[in-house]
């Protein structure tokens, strides 16, 4: 299947661990995201990588790391977890940029709890 | 500072009814304006796309309406039908290097049988 995959889909650790969370994309996208969405459904850009390149970062605490082995692929690995960090986090990626973008394809999700 | 401001946060449709969803903008540099529509446990999904040389775009029973002096636009869902009941999103990306869609808040519909 064409797609966006992430792994875990779930994902429960203790306040403090470090844990990583895998996206790969077989669509032939030159770009990939991570968004954040919490409680309240709303959809956070945290950070773009165009073919491995970091794009952008968005205010991010630097506990947030993420890594692009290559173009297909985005991890996001993230220290000493904290309660805020508890919400759904998901990969996206999409071709083309300025006036030849087109729409992203979003993974389905993460959903991280900390406790 | 929410650059694309959605409403209502949610709706209750009837079966066969007419749902729609509004969303105003600031950023005049915004070119791009996408509609995503997201089941629970699921990724978005798009819906439909518009860009701001047509004031309409439509695609079986989803239509955007655009109107670019208002910096407004709307998805409008026909006939609506309880499969259509999700999480809805409108979003909006400016045509400039590198940046990324800003989506609004979201709105839940609930289309009753």
């Amino acid at each position: 299947d064409t797609a966006v995959s992430q792994t875990p889909k779930y994902l429960v650790t203790q306040m403090g661990n470090d844990k990583s969370i895998k996206c790969e994309q077989n669509l032939g996208h030159d770009t990939m995201y991570w968004y954040k969405q919490d409680s309240k459904k709303f959809l956070k850009i945290m950070f773009s990588y165009n073919n491995k390149e970091l794009i952008i970062n968005e205010t991010v605490p630097n506990r947030f790391s993420p890594k692009s082995p290559d173009k297909a692929h985005l991890n996001l690995h993230i220290n000493s977890l904290e309660l805020g960090d508890s919400a759904v986090y998901f990969c996206a990626s999409s071709q083309g940029q300025g006036a030849f973008h087109y729409g992203y394809t979003f993974g389905s999700g993460t959903r991280l709890t900390v406790v | 500072q929410q650059q694309v401001k959605q409403s209502p946060q949610s709706l209750i449709v009837q079966k066969g009814g007419i749902s729609i969803i509004n969303c105003a903008y600031e950023n005049t540099a915004f070119d791009y304006f996408p509609w995503y529509q997201q089941f629970p446990g699921k990724g978005p999904a798009l819906l439909i796309a518009i860009r701001p040389d047509v004031s309409e775009k439509k695609e079986g029973r989803f239509t955007i309406s655009f109107n670019k002096s208002a910096k407004q636009f709307s998805l409008h869902i026909m006939d609506s039908q309880p499969g259509d009941s999700a999480t809805y999103f409108c979003a909006a990306r400016p045509n400039s290097g590198y940046s990324t869609l800003t989506f609004g808040k979201g709105t839940m519909l609930l289309v009753s049988p």
